[in-house]
């Protein structure tokens, strides 16, 4: 199976900020991840997809980017609605993985 | 708009059966795939099976693989996931999301339920 691990597991930041999660695979899934952003007792929502795509109605403050087994997720300035766990997810083959999970807490 | 909505879910002992449904509304149900994942308490997203548009085709995550069978029936827009000898470890909200594979993109899962709880108990 692929891993996809994370990180940081865990950040603190304050509204404006700029913030960066990356996700690390365990070997080349070419541009086939996506992220996620679960809020607490909440179903998760697309954000990205096939690793820079903004999926429909998701505000242009997210961004994603790859380079080789490397992905990153940017969030050029936090707003008050973005404090949530954020998820990877790879689909290039199966079983299909996620990485465990950044949450982002208000500093 | 679209919805997907989780029912089946409870509490249950150990070694019994249950079976999750998903109703879809709002779109086609018959042109998309779909993927049941769950989330135990306090722990992140596991991928549990998929259903490729019209069934021909199942795949599993290796700790349900022959315990689970995931199903769906398009004349009712309903995507089920039959779980026997449940374990405590199957404890979990288990998601039902809609696969937005299309020819030249990859899959994601653009459209997910809320939920349905199912707890593994004695």
């Amino acid at each position: 199976d692929i891993q996809m691990t994370q990180s940081p597991s865990s950040l603190s930041a304050s509204v404006g900020d700029r913030v960066t999660i990356t996700c690390r695979a365990s070997q080349s899934i070419r541009n086939y991840l996506n992220w996620y952003q679960q809020k607490s007792g909440k179903a998760p929502k697309l954000l990205i997809y096939a690793a820079s795509g903004l999926q429909s109605g998701v505000p242009s403050r997210f961004s994603g980017s790859a380079s080789g087994t490397d992905f990153t997720l940017t969030i050029s300035s936090l707003q008050p609605e973005d404090f949530a766990t954020y998820y990877c997810h790879q689909s290039y083959s199966a079983p299909v993985t996620f990485g465990q999970g950044t949450r982002l807490e208000i500093k | 708009q679209v919805q997907l909505v989780e029912s089946g879910g409870g509490v249950v002992q150990p070694g019994r059966s249950l079976r999750l449904s998903c109703e879809a509304s709002g779109y086609t149900f018959s042109r998309h795939g779909m993927h049941w994942v769950r989330q135990g308490p306090g722990k992140g997203l596991e991928w549990v099976a998929a259903i490729w548009n019209d069934g021909s085709k199942t795949d599993y995550g290796d700790s349900v693989r022959g315990r689970f069978t995931i199903s769906r029936d398009n004349s009712k827009n309903t995507l089920y996931l039959q779980m026997t000898s449940l374990r405590v470890e199957d404890t979990a909200v288990y998601y039902c999301a809609r696969d937005n594979w299309i020819v030249g993109s990859i899959t994601s899962y653009d459209y997910w339920g809320l939920g349905t709880l199912v707890t593994v108990s004695s």
